[in-house]
């Protein structure tokens, strides 16, 4: 089946800074939806793309579906504290059947 | 209070014997899910359910059963047959498959010793 890597596993952020985390597939996605995880609680539901090419923006986040439809990628700007949690992307097949990345933990320093 | 519940938090049980993870919805969702998180890994999903009376196994089904007999409702239990069975186990569901979000439950910690 269709599978999603995420890079980097982690990323260490300056409060203040940019970073961006990725998700890649071989193949050809018919979604892209992105959850973020705080530590010890439960994954939430932030985004879902579904065109080629799509920009999305929650504030500071900005969410983007490649033109190939193979990778996404979610940029987060001037990071806070809040922002600190793992981030997953997702992707469904037709039969309803989810397949989560690995996921990017993010760590903020004051 | 609409969402989903799941039960105990925490859960500890002894080699050899089977448990049951409780998951209840009232959001009225069609799709059901149970997912295994490991310390620092993503999630894996173990079975899902689309309807009541029907459910699919997902990529690490073995070890684990299900069962669907309400729309609200989707246990899971993890059998004496699942070799690590010490993880974070998260159900979710969704208004229906394919291209619809998925809500968590807060999850149960279940440790196997």
């Amino acid at each position: 089946g269709q599978q999603v890597m995420q890079i980097p596993q982690y990323q260490h952020v300056q409060e203040g800074e940019d970073f961006t985390t990725y998700c890649n597939s071989s193949t050809t996605l018919s979604n892209i939806q992105w959850y973020k995880q705080r530590p010890g609680g439960h994954p939430v539901f932030l985004i879902q793309l579904v065109k080629s090419g799509e920009v999305k923006k929650q504030k500071r986040l900005t969410f983007q579906f490649g033109e190939a439809k193979k990778n996404s990628s979610l940029h987060i700007t001037a990071t806070q504290t809040t922002d600190v949690g793992t981030y997953f992307c997702a992707t469904t097949d037709s039969w309803g059947k989810f397949q989560f990345g690995a996921g990017t933990q993010v760590v903020v320093t004051p | 209070d609409g969402g989903i519940t799941q039960s105990p938090k925490y859960l500890f049980r002894k080699e050899g014997q089977n448990v049951t993870l409780s998951c209840e919805q009232n959001l009225n969702h069609d799709a059901m899910y149970w997912y295994r998180q490991d310390p620092g890994q993503g999630l894996r999903l173990i079975y899902y359910s689309q309807i009541v009376n029907d459910f699919q196994k997902g990529d690490i089904a073995e070890g684990y059963s299900v069962s669907r007999e309400k729309k609200e409702s989707f246990p899971l239990t993890v059998t004496s047959a699942q070799k690590n069975p010490t993880a974070f186990y998260l159900c979710a569901s969704s208004i229906g498959s394919a291209t619809y979000e998925q809500y968590f439950g807060p999850g149960t910690r279940l440790t196997v010793t």
